[in-house]
This record gives structure tokens, C-alpha cells and sequence, in this order.
């Protein structure tokens, strides 16, 4: 039972290129959740998606597309990577619904670098 | 929404035991108060959640006043190990409300 896990665990980019962060969960989990985390900062959430099939918009999603592609799949695309989105990155998951109620469980993030 | 506060950091020694407090003045009837510890380099993890009054597991304890408005993590015995940042959530089933402030960097010391 892996969790959640993300790929790649690092990125280097140059500005305007694009790139997919991949994340996946083995536990059957209905919620899934991309965060952003910048240097001394806590957790922005980017987008959402309470079931398969659905997405929404979370504080901070400008710049960030995002595909639920199945249950287990929630993949975060960059269309035109900036050196503002030199963030780390965390993707998490929840059993039931997509609120504070509901434990997340975290992946182990993706480090991007825009240059 | 309900805003949380919570302390920058905390400096403790280890053995003993870490009370961390979060305010939330307008915490809404439905709102439950979960906290999260993260170790650096590593995602958040989910320490206890809890509604009212007491709630005790193998990790923390956490104390919630009848008012409910604010709540305290207490971390018993403290070791070099639980040096992280702490998080206060409150919220029910709404995505907005998911909101991780800057949280209580502890720094547990020999």
C-alpha cells in the first residue's frame, strides 16, 4: 500500500515550458487535492476534485490546469511555466468528501524550479 | 470562514510536554478542529481531529473549551523528533475552508 505518490520528485524548468506533475493514491479515496508551498509559507490549495469526473478551483488557481483522470489519477499541468511557480508541491488525498472534516493524506511532494 | 491563529514558534526541551493554542473566534456550529504536523521536506501528517470538550490518541491530546473557540494541541514528553511545523485546521465539508496558515514551527531542544 504506497499512498500517494507523486512524480517527478524534481523539476527544473525553463520559463514558458510546460510540464505535468503526476500523482496517484492506492487507498480507494474519492478527494483528491493539489497545494502549492513556498518557502516558509504554509499549504495554497491550486484545485480540487471531490469525485471522479469533477474539479474545482481552489485559492490560488491561475496558471495551473488539472485532470481528474481517474479515481486514483490527479495530474496538475503548467502550460507556461513562470519563475512565480517555483513552489513545492504536494498532492493529497481524503476518503469521503473535500473538507477539514476528512483526514488528507499527502504524497511527498514535487520540487519545481523555474529558472 | 473561520479565521485561526495561531504562534509563530514555540521552543521547548525535550521531556516536556508542548501546549500549542489556536484561536478561532468564529468557528461555525457544523466546524470540526483538525491539526497536522509537517517534518521538513515532507507533506503534512495528520496528528487528531476533534469537536468538543477532550479528545486523546497514542500522539496528542487535544483540548477544545465549551465555547469552542480556540483549542489547544498538547504534545506530552516531547523529543528532538517532534521539531516540525504545526498546523491548526477548522472546518467541516467545504474545500475553501482548507487553508493551512503559516502554523507553529516547534523547536524541540537537547
Amino acid at each position: 500500500n504506497a499512498g500517494v505518490t507523486q512524480t517527478p520528485k524534481f523539476q527544473v524548468l525553463k520559463t514558458g515550458q510546460s510540464m505535468t506533475l503526476q500523482c496517484a493514491q492506492d487507498m480507494n479515496h474519492n478527494s483528491m487535492y493539489w497545494y502549492r508551498q513556498d518557502p516558509g509559507m504554509g499549504l495554497r490549495l491550486i484545485y480540487y476534485s471531490a469525485s471522479e469526473g469533477t474539479t474545482d478551483k481552489g485559492e490560488v488557481p491561475n496558471g495551473y490546469n488539472v485532470s481528474r483522470l481517474n479515481k486514483r489519477e490527479f495530474s496538475l499541468r503548467l502550460e507556461s511555466a513562470a519563475p512565480s511557480q517555483t513552489s513545492v508541491y504536494f498532492c493529497a488525498s481524503s476518503v469521503r468528501t473535500s473538507g477539514v472534516q476528512d483526514t488528507q493524506y499527502f504524497g511527498p511532494g514535487t520540487r519545481l524550479l523555474v529558472l | 470562514l473561520a479565521k485561526t491563529t495561531q504562534p509563530i514558534s514555540m521552543d521547548s526541551y525535550e521531556g516536556q510536554e508542548v501546549n500549542i493554542t489556536c484561536s478561532h473566534n468564529n468557528i461555525a456550529t457544523n466546524d470540526y478542529i483538525t491539526w497536522y504536523q509537517q517534518f521538513p521536506s515532507q507533506g503534512p501528517r495528520f496528528i487528531i481531529q476533534g469537536y468538543k470538550t477532550k479528545v486523546t490518541n497514542e500522539v496528542a491530546s487535544l483540548f477544545i473549551p465549551a465555547d469552542r473557540k480556540s483549542s489547544t494541541l498538547s504534545l506530552p514528553r516531547v523529543s528532538l523528533s517532534d521539531t516540525a511545523v504545526y498546523y491548526c485546521l477548522v472546518g467541516f465539508d467545504s474545500a475553501r475552508q482548507l487553508t493551512f496558515g503559516s502554523g507553529t514551527q516547534l523547536t524541540v531542544l537537547p
